[in-house]
């Protein structure tokens, strides 16, 4: 299986930070990298889908780069409503798996 | 609107059985792969299981291979999960998610559309 090795597994940043997650996949899976949000209690959102487009109705603060292995995902300027835990996620081979998640707080 | 919403959760004892439900509507749904993804209280998500858009083709998690059965009835746009032989690691909120990706055969993409849940937990 691949493993996908995500971090910081939290932070905590001020309201217009720039924040950036990263995400390792244990073997090349080209740009099959996915990132999701999680607000408490609902279910995940998907954001950014092969590794670097953002899902229609998202945002332009939202933004994903990289490829093969190593992968980034950056909020340009942090806002409330993007307190959350966001996952990646490959699906270049099954068994389809995800990050630990990165739980996001304001200062 | 394109909608999914899960049903069938609930308490079950272990090595017993449950079948959730899936009713998805606003779109093709024969068109478009499904799985289902699960949390485990206060945990990250695990995907737990897939089934082409024509059914033909499934996939499982080694933690639920041989316990579970994915399956769909298209003429009737639901997708169901079958679980059986419940253990206490099994419990968790059960999703059913929608692929992006057009393909009646196609499995493997991201999972755009997701219904609200639906928690399982398995205890005495």
């Amino acid at each position: 299986d691949i493993q996908m090795t995500q971090s910081p597994s939290s932070l905590s940043a001020s309201v217009g930070d720039r924040v950036t997650i990263t995400c390792q996949a244990s073997q090349d899976i080209s740009n099959y990298l996915n990132w999701y949000q999680q607000k408490p209690g609902k279910a995940p959102k998907l954001l950014i889908y092969d590794a670097s487009n953002l899902e229609t109705g998202v945002p332009s603060r939202f933004s994903g780069s990289g490829s093969g292995t190593d992968f980034t995902f950056t909020i340009s300027s942090l806002q409330p409503e993007d307190i959350a835990t966001y996952y990646c996620q490959q699906y270049d081979n099954l068994p389809f798996t995800f990050g630990g998640g990165t739980k996001v707080e304001i200062k | 609107e394109v909608q999914l919403l899960e049903s069938g959760g609930g308490l079950v004892q272990p090595g017993g059985s449950l079948r959730l439900s899936c009713a998805a509507s606003g779109f093709t749904f024969s068109s478009y792969a499904m799985s289902w993804v699960r949390q485990a209280p206060g945990k990250g998500l695990e995907w737990v299981s897939a089934i082409s858009g024509s059914g033909g083709s499934t996939y499982y998690a080694d933690s639920v291979k041989g316990r579970f059965t994915i399956s769909r009835d298209n003429s009737k746009n639901t997708l169901y999960l079958q679980m059986n032989s419940l253990r206490a690691e099994d419990t968790a909120v059960y999703y059913c998610a929608k692929e992006k990706l057009v393909g009646a055969t196609l499995v493997g993409s991201a999972f755009d559309i997701w219904g609200q849940g639906t928690m399982v937990t398995v205890s005495s």
